[in-house]
Order: structure tokens, then sequence, then C-alpha cells
């Protein structure tokens, strides 16, 4: 298993490009969940699903859309990107919708947006 | 919603010491805390977790004990070595009773072993 895989791993964009991140995952796992890590603010969640077909807002969704076709596949989507998502981003899945189930996350994309 | 508070910040010990990092959390219907593990450049790793329905769980050297009255859970990490440096966080979800997994991380403590 490749377990939870993110492409690309940098990316620079210029403010009001946008882009995809991508985000799969192998492990057949219902829950999949986008965060963004910035220094002394630990990892926030931007969107989530609960399954193919429903996605819903986490807690910093504002400028980022998602849709989930797949069980596999999670794209984030920069719409118009601002200085103010240059962040790490990572992608996560875990085995139930529910709480109380481990995160398995991936490698991270660093975004820088000039 | 969910507020994590952690401390310290920054924490440095020497090798063979121990070392504790602090949560606090508001939601009082939070039942399970995990706590990761980043290495530099790294994505974070779960190392120990822990449900409400208990108040210590243990796996070698690490450690996590929690006060459901008072709000806060702890990571402890004895017998330190060099390997242990790293950045940890603590989270806090609902679980199993939410219905969808939010887990609310802490800031993030800079453990440093030094030799």
């Amino acid at each position: 298993n490749a377990g939870v895989t993110q492409t690309p791993k940098f990316q620079v964009l210029k403010t009001g490009q946008s882009m995809t991140l991508q985000c799969a995952q192998d492990m057949n796992h219902e829950y999949m969940s986008w965060y963004r890590q910035d220094p002394g603010m630990g990892l926030r969640l931007i969107h989530y699903s609960v399954g193919a077909g429903i996605t819903d807002q986490g807690e910093v969704p504002n400028g980022y859309n998602v849709s989930r076709s797949t069980t596999e596949d999670f794209p984030l989507r920069l719409l118009s990107a601002a200085p103010s998502q240059t962040s790490v981003y990572f992608c996560a899945s875990s085995y139930s919708r529910l709480g109380g189930y481990e995160q398995y996350f991936g490698p991270g994309t660093r975004l820088t947006v000039t | 919603g969910e507020n994590v508070e952690q401390h310290p910040s920054t924490l440095s010990v020497q090798e063979g010491d121990s070392a504790v990092i602090k949560c606090t959390y508001s939601d009082s219907a939070s039942n399970y805390f995990p706590w990761y593990k980043q290495e530099l450049g790294k994505r974070p790793q779960l190392i120990i977790d822990i449900r409400s329905n208990v108040g210590e769980k243990k796996d070698q050297r690490i450690a996590v004990t929690l006060n459901k009255t008072a709000k806060h859970f702890s990571l402890h990490i004895t017998e330190t070595q060099p390997e242990d440096s790293a950045v940890y966080f603590c989270a806090a979800n609902k679980a199993p009773t939410g219905t969808a997994s939010k887990l609310t991380f802490g800031t993030g403590t800079r453990l440093q072993v030094t030799l």
C-alpha cells in the first residue's frame, strides 16, 4: 500500500492563479480531510469528506473548494491564490467517518504564493 | 467549537530525562485525544491516543494521562533519546458519538533532547 499520497510536493503560485492539490489513498478509507499547517498555529481543518459525493467545511474553508467523486481521491482547489494561503497542506484519511480512529497523513505540499 | 491549548511551546531536556507536555480542551463532550509526532519536514504520525473511559495509557516509554474533570491531558516521555526530538501535537475530538471526525489540534511543542 502506498498509503496517502499528495502531489505536488512544492508549488509556487502568483497571486490570483488557481491550482489543484491532489490527494489519493489506497486504503479504502471512508474519511478524508485537508489541513493547513502554519508556524505556531498547529494544523487547522479546511474541508473534509465522509464518503464519495459528501463534503463539508472545516475550520478555515474560505478560498478553497473540494470534491470527492471517488473513495480514493480528494483534490483541494485554490480558486484565486492569495499570499495568506502560503502554507504546508496535508491530506489525511481515516478508516471511519467517526472520531476515534487514527488519521493517516500524506507527505504534504509546501505552497508559496507571491 | 472546540479549543485546545498546548504548553509549553518549546521544551529542552537532557538525554535520559523525562518530558511532559500538557493540553487543555474546552468542549466537555470531547472524548478522544490523540498525540501526533512530527519530525522536521515530515508528516504527523500518531504515537498514542486515549479515550475518555480510561485515565491513563502507556506504550513503552510514552504515556498519556487524562483528567476529564479538569479537561486536561498530558503526554509523558521517559528516558528521552535524541530521536525523540520533534514537534508534538495534541488533539481533541468527539468520538464515536460525533457525526464526523473533526480533530482540533493544539499549537505544538518543539521538544529538543540534548546529549
